[in-house]
């Protein structure tokens, strides 16, 4: 089975705080994404990435940041946390061929609660 | 824009009853489509796809049907269980890369 695994289930940061959100998948997938997922919302993608070093905005990329250095790993970085960040969110990855057997395997999620 | 729409942001059902979750998308382009349900407190997880060349696929008691003409999508849960009591997302694909989602549907089946 493809896991996807996020760092942290829970986190409560201070506004201006830096945050980094890490996340780690183990089938050798293509495509990895962050979602934010909010109430009456929702999934909205901020950021996705189809191969190491490239990162695509998704609909929602202000504030926020990525960076994939390996295929397996996909950081989401909120460079000066605010209040409207608090969320949960979602990380993804997908097999990356395109075809219509594709789908999305998430991890946990991880709660953030910026104060 | 919203171009993946679930209209019904809850719904109830009894226990053996069938749940219908209804999904509209606006992109003709979309050839793809997926449910994901939800649990509080966890990520997503796939329930069934249809691709755009069916119009119904079924797996044990869920079934999904697309009528490609109305931009309209369901999914039948038969019989529904209280383990079925979940968030419900419709999904998207117009490339099997990119996926957009609905806002969810939260269904609640009543023992």
């Amino acid at each position: 089975d493809v896991k996807v695994t996020q760092s942290s289930r829970y986190l409560v940061k201070r506004t201006g705080e830096k945050v980094f959100l890490e996340c780690v998948q183990d089938m050798d997938h293509e495509n990895m994404f962050w979602y934010r997922q909010d109430p009456g919302l929702g999934l909205r993608l901020i950021y996705f990435s189809y191969d190491v070093k490239m990162k695509e905005k998704g609909d929602i990329p202000e504030g926020y940041s990525v960076s994939r250095e390996k295929k397996e790993r996909f950081s989401l970085i909120l460079e000066s946390a605010s209040t409207n960040q608090t969320s949960m969110y979602l990380c993804a990855s997908s097999l990356g061929t395109g075809g219509v057997e594709e789908k999305l395997f998430f991890g946990s999620g991880t709660q953030l609660s910026v104060l | 824009d919203q171009q993946v729409k679930q209209n019904s942001p809850s719904l109830s059902v009894q226990e053996g009853r069938i749940s219908i979750l209804n999904c509209d998308y606006t992109n003709s382009m979309f050839d793809y489509f997926l449910w994901y349900k939800k649990y509080p407190a966890e990520g997503p997880t796939f329930l069934i796809s249809i691709s755009s060349i069916k119009d119904k696929n079924e797996d044990g008691r869920f079934t999904v049907f697309l009528n490609k003409s109305a931009k309209h999508l369901s999914l039948h849960i038969v019989p529904s269980q209280p383990g079925d009591s979940a968030v419900y997302f419709c999904a998207a694909s117009p490339t099997g890369n990119q996926f957009y989602f609905g806002t969810g549907t939260s269904l609640t089946v009543i023992p």
